[in-house]
């Protein structure tokens, strides 16, 4: 089993729609989440920190669920814009460790 | 405040010669990650390292592979002999310094540089 586990997707939603992702990780002593957004050929870029239980920035909202173990990403009024792939990231402080996900396909149609 | 930066961003090598990739991380950022990622393929982990140390190589193939980062200077990804099967972008990242329980979380983020492409004729 992977560390962080994502849907490979691709979800391929109208403009408009509300689309959410899920990331679970196997590793409880995981003590820092994100989410990237990588277009093609691009570099990942940071979206979202996720601490606590979670937290919103604009259309996007993102919530840490540790019993079950997992992250997910909700993206609200989706733009064409949004059209990337999405990343899960975990983080082990102790183990100095960190875990990509194998990232998630968004394509928003017209 | 200049971001990540990374050097050369595209790089043509035959097969058997050396490649050097370098990074210049954030200003103030003392850690730094290196990643490879093949075509259509997630971001792999390579190494992480703070001024002159290795903490973490567990990606790294155990050949031909190197990386360190210099006191002065920028992190060197250095790849010899390469082979057709190492072209690949090489991401380089950083962050400000690695999260401690108790600490800000955003010490662990990273940013990213923009990429070397490596191709291996």
């Amino acid at each position: 089993r992977k560390e962080v586990e994502q849907d490979p997707g691709p979800f391929n939603v109208p403009e408009g729609a509300t689309v959410a992702f899920n990331c679970t990780y196997s590793n409880s002593a995981s003590q820092s989440f994100f989410w990237y957004r990588q277009d093609c050929r691009k570099e990942p870029k940071l979206l979202m920190s996720v601490y606590s239980s979670g937290n919103e920035d604009g259309r996007f909202t993102a919530q840490l669920n540790r019993a079950s173990q997992y992250i997910s990403l909700l993206i609200r009024d989706s733009k064409l814009s949004d059209s990337a792939t999405y990343l899960c990231v975990a983080w082990y402080s102790s183990a100095s460790k960190i875990i990509f996900g194998s990232g998630t396909r968004l394509s928003i149609r017209p | 405040n200049a971001g990540v930066m990374q050097n050369p961003r595209h790089l043509v090598r035959r097969r058997g010669q050396e490649a050097r990739l370098r990074c210049s991380p954030m200003k103030g950022h003392s850690h730094v990650y290196w990643y490879r990622q093949l075509p259509e393929e997630g971001l792999k982990f390579m190494v992480y390292l703070q001024k002159e140390n290795i903490i973490d190589e567990s990606g790294m193939p155990k050949e031909r592979f190197s990386a360190e980062f210099p006191k002065e200077g920028p992190s060197i990804l250095r790849i010899q002999q390469v082979v057709r099967g190492d072209s690949a972008a090489y991401f380089c990242a950083s962050s400000p310094g690695q999260g401690v329980r108790g600490r800000e979380p955003h010490t662990d983020t990273q940013y990213f540089g923009p990429g070397t492409r490596l191709t291996v004729l």
